[in-house]
This record gives structure tokens, C-alpha cells and sequence, in this order.
């Protein structure tokens, strides 16, 4: 199947620091979403983009649909201990009736470590 | 209280046994879905059903097998054909965005 590629694949930061990171297809995406994965346990949804241009806020975390549906940029705003974890980006496609099927593409993930 | 469940958290098994990781949804959607995820890498589909009774082959099916006979449930089952069974397995569904379990990690010894 097709790949995200996902950057950057780690990132050492200081407390209170802003974060950012990105993924690129070679296909175009109806869809994108960006998740966060503790150790362990499951992917959380943290934002949904539905619309090229489109720029998303949830708390400190701001994400865009690139304009070429071809991208996607996750900023996390003043990091804190608790935002360790691996980000995973996902794009879903849609078929030309407009049904996805559901089906997401994920990044290999951003594994992000806070130093207090 | 709502969600997916997924269970065992953990589970070992002897090579050669076949293996049948549980899910169930409560959230009522139609869509369900299983991942595999090995370290440092990223998700990868098994197998996905859109509807009761149905179900498709994702990226990597061989070794796999599922069912959905009933709407809340969809489990997947890990056959001795899998050459690399050892993993941690994660159950979605969706009625457009796509909600993940706690996940499974299966070690065959």
C-alpha cells in the first residue's frame, strides 16, 4: 500500500518549547488526521482536516490541510512534560462517489520527548 | 460508558496455534477495522468491514482471518500461516472519523 512520509521521525525539546511536524504523500487526500499514541495503549484522535487550506485549532495544537491536499503540518504550541508520545499523521481517500470506505494511510509516526 | 474494547491486553501463544483477538465496539458504527503495529513503525491494515457480514482485505491479509457477524463485534484471528505473528494489534471503527481500542500485544513463543 501507498506511504506518509512523516518528519521528523524524532525530536528531543525543552519544556515549553514549540513543536512542529509534517507529512507528504504522493497521492492526493479527501482527508487528514492526526493522531497521538502513548506507550502501550492506542491512537487518540487529535484533530480531523477535511478541506484543503483548511486550519484547525485544538488547545495548543494547530494543524492545516495543505493547500495541494499532497500535506499536512502538526504545530503543538508551549510543550509540557505530558505531550510525550508518538504523533501519527493519516490520510484517507475518498472513491469518485465520495465513499472512503474508511480506509488511512498513517505516517510512520514522531516520537517526541519533553525534557522538563 | 462508551468505546472499543479489546482483549486480552496481552496475550502469549505457542508457534504453530491459531490465536482469536477480541473486539467490540459500543458506539454503534457500522465501520470496524484491524491494524497491526511493530515498533517504530506505523499502522498497517489487516483486514476492514463496512457493514454486517461483509468484510475486505487490507494491505497485509495473508495469515489473517476475520468475522463480523454481529454489528458491535469483530474479531480477528491469527493463524499459524503468519510468519510473524509477534505484534501489537489494534481494533478502529468509524462512522468517518476512526477511533482505536487499547490494543492487543500478542508474543508467540
Amino acid at each position: 500500500g501507498q506511504q506518509l512520509n512523516q518528519s521528523p521521525q524524532s525530536m528531543f525539546i525543552q519544556e515549553g518549547e514549540d513543536v512542529s511536524m509534517n507529512c507528504t504523500s504522493s497521492s492526493i487526500f479527501n482527508t487528514w488526521l492526526w493522531y497521538k499514541q502513548d506507550p502501550g495503549e492506542g491512537p487518540v484522535l487529535l484533530i480531523a482536516l477535511y478541506k484543503a487550506g483548511e486550519l484547525t485549532s485544538n488547545g495548543r495544537l494547530t494543524a492545516q490541510f495543505g493547500i495541494t491536499r499532497k500535506d499536512s503540518f502538526l504545530n503543538i504550541s508551549a510543550s509540557i512534560p505530558s505531550d510525550v508520545g508518538i504523533y501519527f499523521c493519516a490520510g484517507q481517500l475518498m472513491d469518485a462517489g465520495g465513499t472512503s470506505y474508511g480506509k488511512l494511510t498513517f505516517g510512520q509516526g514522531t516520537i517526541l520527548t519533553v525534557h522538563p | 460508558d462508551g468505546g472499543i474494547t479489546q482483549s486480552p491486553k496481552y496475550l502469549f501463544r505457542k508457534e504453530g496455534q491459531n490465536v482469536t483477538l477480541s473486539c467490540e465496539q459500543n458506539l454503534n458504527h457500522d465501520a470496524m477495522y484491524w491494524y497491526r503495529q511493530d515498533p517504530g513503525q506505523g499502522l498497517r491494515l489487516i483486514y476492514y468491514s463496512q457493514i454486517v457480514n461483509d468484510f475486505q482485505k487490507g494491505d497485509i491479509a495473508e495469515g489473517y482471518s476475520v468475522s463480523r457477524e454481529k454489528k458491535e463485534s469483530f474479531p480477528l484471528t491469527v493463524t499459524s500461516a503468519q510468519k510473524n505473528p509477534t505484534a501489537f494489534y489494534l481494533c478502529a471503527s468509524s462512522m468517518g472519523k476512526q477511533f482505536f481500542g487499547p490494543g492487543t500485544r500478542l508474543t508467540v513463543l
